[in-house]
């Protein structure tokens, strides 16, 4: 298993602000993913993010909303930019762990993010 | 089309009982594995249980149980002897062998009465 951390934990911000949210993992992991979870609807993946390359980004997402860092194998940074109210959500940062064809992932606790 | 599809939006437990969530999914790739999860209110995402495509034997963990049946592409999963603090969303999901992505259901939230 592997133990996340996240920070902030919440936070309210104001439209046209930015937030920049940490995700800490105890082990060294290749796969860091951040996901967004709009309120009352299920996870969305934004981005996969790999130590020493550019993050993957998916359909709907694109770098200058949603900046990704990952400057070592433990750590990895999401920032979301010129907020809106629609961007309004929890925010989860998620890694594998295990040696098996299929490792269960492992989620932090999640920033819940409100914009007004 | 969906690949995982999760029909109960919301379900009513009286305490003790047993539960089934039901998951059914759908793919083309030989190999794949079935997860579910559990969020609290707390909005944590709580790994439960898994489940391989080529394993022979439904997977349990404690209380949980996963009612797998392959060929009706269903993976349902069963609380047994539920508890107030199952009062959950429940998240099937489901990873296929040619992709590292997982793909998530709907979910199902979960209200067990005392």
């Amino acid at each position: 298993s592997a133990v996340i951390s996240q920070k902030p934990s919440r936070d309210i911000c104001q439209r046209g602000t930015s937030l920049t949210i940490q995700c800490q993992v105890d082990s060294q992991v290749t796969m860091m993913f951040w996901y967004r979870q709009q309120p009352g609807q299920s996870l969305t993946l934004i981005a996969t993010a790999n130590q020493g390359s550019e993050a993957t980004y998916e359909s709907g997402f694109v770098i200058d909303k949603f900046p990704i860092s990952r400057p070592n194998l433990t750590f990895s940074t999401l920032t979301v930019s010129n907020m809106s109210p629609e961007d309004s959500s929890i925010y989860l940062c998620s890694v594998e762990a295990g040696s098996g064809p299929y490792n269960e992932q492992f989620f932090g606790p999640g920033t819940r993010l409100t914009v007004l | 089309a969906q690949k995982i599809t999760q029909t109960q939006p919301g379900m009513f437990v009286q305490e003790k009982e047993a539960v089934t969530l039901d998951c059914t999914y759908d793919t083309s790739d030989p190999s794949y594995g079935l997860f579910w999860y559990k969020q609290p209110s707390s909005g944590e995402m709580i790994f439960l249980i898994y489940q391989g495509s080529y394993d022979q034997q439904n997977a349990t963990e404690g209380r949980y149980s996963l009612n797998f049946q392959k060929a009706r592409k269903s993976a349902n999963l069963v609380i047994s002897a539920s508890q107030l603090g199952d009062s959950a969303m429940y998240f099937c999901a489901m990873r296929e062998y040619s992709n590292y992505q997982l793909i998530w259901g709907a979910g199902t939230k979960l209200i067990i009465k005392p």
